[in-house]
């Protein structure tokens, strides 16, 4: 069946990079995304990546995809203390619908 | 441009209570999604709408849950009677893809808690 899966927590100090990986189980993805949920607050999109892409940069942000290991990742250069959050990662799986991981907790200590 | 919108925030019921959630829309977006979040966990698809047509509700409790979404814009969706594990956040997105793939943009969602 479907399922994505995420690391709970993550800890890194300001200024280090961040790097928040997530597993996917379904080969038919199209789109794989990456939203960012501040408390009490709703999913905000910060990046996607089309399946046929490995890469994508977006100022912080680098999206690693190996399509092969169905692998996932997301690099945050210099974390700041406002990039604590919950990360989602979230694949547009074959069945019309978007399944999302568990959440990967970032905690930026200052 | 508005985002999502979502009301009311926070709602505390006591269980066997109906309870209401209010969803408006990005203008012009097609498609609205209700997720159902639970504390620790992703969102999951509770009904998915084209317009006014629910095209995906398999995961919708439907002894307990229906929503609307009359003249495709707005949408409601309702719980009655509540039961204590309903309790959780309840997510609106709306996308403007018909049913491809598509970035969902979220409200800010409505909490509930059930006594």
């Amino acid at each position: 069946g479907e399922d994505v899966e995420q690391s709970l927590f993550l800890s890194v100090r300001e200024g280090d990079s961040s790097v928040i990986n997530c597993t996917y189980t379904d080969s038919s993805s199209t789109y794989l995304y990456w939203y960012k949920q501040e408390p009490g607050a709703g999913l905000q999109l910060l990046t996607y990546i089309f399946s046929n892409m490995d890469m994508k940069q977006d100022q912080r942000l680098t999206v690693l995809l190996n399509k092969k290991d169905k692998h996932l990742s997301l690099r945050i250069a210099d974390t700041q203390t406002g990039d604590s959050a919950i990360y989602f990662c979230a694949e547009w799986s074959g069945t019309y619908k978007y399944i999302f991981g568990t959440g990967t907790r970032l905690k930026v200590l200052a | 441009e508005a985002g999502v919108v979502q009301s009311p925030r926070y709602k505390i019921i006591e269980k066997k209570q109906p309870v209401a959630f209010w969803c408006n829309p990005i203008s012009g977006h097609n498609t609205l999604y209700w997720y159902l979040q639970n504390l620790g966990q992703g969102p999951e698809l509770l009904i998915r709408y084209e317009n006014e047509e629910a095209v995906d509700d398999s995961q919708l409790p439907k002894d307990r849950f229906s929503a609307e979404r009359l003249k495709g814009v707005d949408s409601t969706l309702k719980i009655q009677p509540a039961e204590l594990g309903d309790s959780a956040v309840y997510l609106c997105a709306s996308s403007e893809a018909r049913g491809r793939a598509d970035t969902q943009y979220f409200g800010p969602g409505t909490r509930l808690t059930v006594l």
